[in-house]
């Protein structure tokens, strides 16, 4: 199958961390994103894992992939107001035949930081 | 330098107009994509381009017809378009098959 699941909704205190939660059903999956998407805007790339590895970290940002379980998570430390955003994983099987690669988009979490 | 830019930022065009909406990246990217997003959904593929050669079409509706004049350029033109066709058009852009795709701010369509 091809959906990528995430909860719709997650809200945070200010100065908690977040934890977003993304799953699949393709393990053949190269690499996994996480794009973030403030209203009105474009896709921001954050962060990407290989599907070889299990964690990545980069300043507040830690990513944890289970491939067995086709878990991927997406925490960020010290959530800030800046931080609210939808935040969608997506999942590369490679290149396309013709060129190009195609990415399988998750459904979306909204975090929500309050003060 | 990982800049997508996307004109116009808004569009607002009757059911009988034709317009089209522009792309641009001079990062050296091969493969460029226009992508349809609808609110709070993800973003849904339309086409891609690879080499300046269109190598996959979505089954998109013949009113939009994609363009690539060169490798930095992608332009999508819309013709009769339909007010369900209202949604953020966002263009994407990466070194090559296998590379991370950076996206454009977007451009907002109405179909009135």
């Amino acid at each position: 199958g091809e959906d990528v699941e995430q909860s719709l909704f997650l809200s945070v205190r200010e100065g908690d961390s977040s934890v977003i939660n993304c799953t699949y059903t393709d393990s053949s999956s190269t690499y996994l994103y996480w794009y973030k998407q403030e209203p009105g805007a474009g896709l921001q790339l954050l962060t990407y894992i290989f599907s070889n590895m299990d964690m990545k970290q980069d300043q507040r940002l830690t990513v944890l992939l289970n491939k067995k379980d086709k878990h991927l998570s997406l925490r960020i430390a010290d959530t800030q107001t800046g931080d609210s955003a939808i935040y969608f994983c997506a999942e590369s099987r490679g290149g396309l035949t013709g060129g190009g690669n195609k990415l399988t988009f998750g459904t979306g979490t909204q975090l929500k930081v309050e003060l | 330098d990982t800049e997508v830019t996307q004109t116009p930022k808004h569009l607002v065009m009757g059911m009988t107009n034709k317009k089209s909406l522009k792309c641009e990246q001079h990062m050296g990217h091969r493969a460029m994509y226009w992508y349809k997003q609808k609110a709070k959904k993800p973003p849904e593929l339309m086409f891609v381009y690879s080499y300046e050669k269109l190598s996959i079409n979505e089954s998109v509706p013949s009113r939009f017809s994609p363009e690539c004049p060169n490798s930095s350029l992608l332009n999508l033109h819309l013709h009769a378009l339909q007010p369900e066709d209202s949604a953020l058009y966002l263009c994407a852009s990466s070194q090559d098959a296998t590379d991370t795709q950076y996206f454009g701010p977007g451009t907002r369509l109405t179909v009135l």
